[in-house]
């Protein structure tokens, strides 16, 4: 099976240090998502990509976030300067709308997350 | 801002017995969308209910879908204790281009 792979899994630094997490999407796929997930805040999108151009990332923090896909088989989200507040789980979704024409709205296919831990 | 809520928030059954749990949402949808959650790991969609439908069903799963009440709900019949698991709804609106908007999700433990 097609899957969405992330990496790290599992990333533990100290406050200031910079933060690149990684997202291979599934092959084929148009669009890429970033998900933060908290306890309190649940699933929190943060940014949206189609056909590798960036179409919504109002729920990123600007000044220390930042999300890029230098090619289709690579999403990269970054933190820098990284905060504690930022500890979560980052989950990388993809998905395939059809082009020119039919229903955009179709099931993401979730990466197993990076866990996220700043000191 | 649109966003689903499910309720109730955790659930404890027996293996066998069947668990139903329910989404609100606030606006129009294009359509709903069930995931579930494994401990560690991301989230797996489940099932897809548009909103000209009313029930759908995939193997154990049965989602009914509400738009008057702007309501759904997620029943797993026979509950086996691979279903523990978080389950979420999300809604997807119209002109929404694909985003989701998660509930908090349901904490569901099938105990053998």
């Amino acid at each position: 099976d097609a899957r969405v792979t992330q990496t790290p899994r599992h990333k533990v630094t100290e406050m200031g240090q910079e933060v690149t997490m990684r997202c291979q999407p599934i092959l084929g796929h148009n669009t890429v998502f970033w998900y933060r997930q908290t306890m309190m805040q649940g699933l929190e999108l943060l940014a949206y990509f189609r056909n590798r151009a960036p179409l919504d990332d109002s729920g990123m923090p600007k000044d220390r976030f930042s999300a890029e896909m230098p090619d289709a088989t690579l999403a990269t989200l970054k933190i820098q300067p990284s905060e504690p507040r930022d500890s979560a789980v980052y989950f990388c979704a993809s998905g395939l709308v059809p082009v020119p024409e039919g229903d955009p709205n179709q099931p993401q296919h979730f990466g197993d997350g990076t866990r996220l831990s700043i000191l | 801002s649109q966003q689903g809520e499910e309720d109730p928030q955790a659930l404890s059954i027996q293996e066998g017995e069947n668990a139903t749990m329910n989404c609100s949402y606030k606006t129009s949808i294009n359509n709903l969308q069930w995931y579930r959650q494994n401990s560690g790991r991301g989230l797996v969609h489940l099932i897809l209910i548009r909103s000209n439908e009313r029930e759908k069903h995939s193997g154990r799963l049965r989602v009914t879908l509400d738009t008057s009440k702007k309501s759904s709900s997620l029943l797993i019949t026979a509950s086996r204790a691979a279903d523990t698991a978080s389950y979420f709804c999300a809604t997807a609106r119209i002109y929404g281009n694909n985003r989701l908007a998660f509930g908090k999700g349901n904490q569901v433990v099938v105990i053998p």
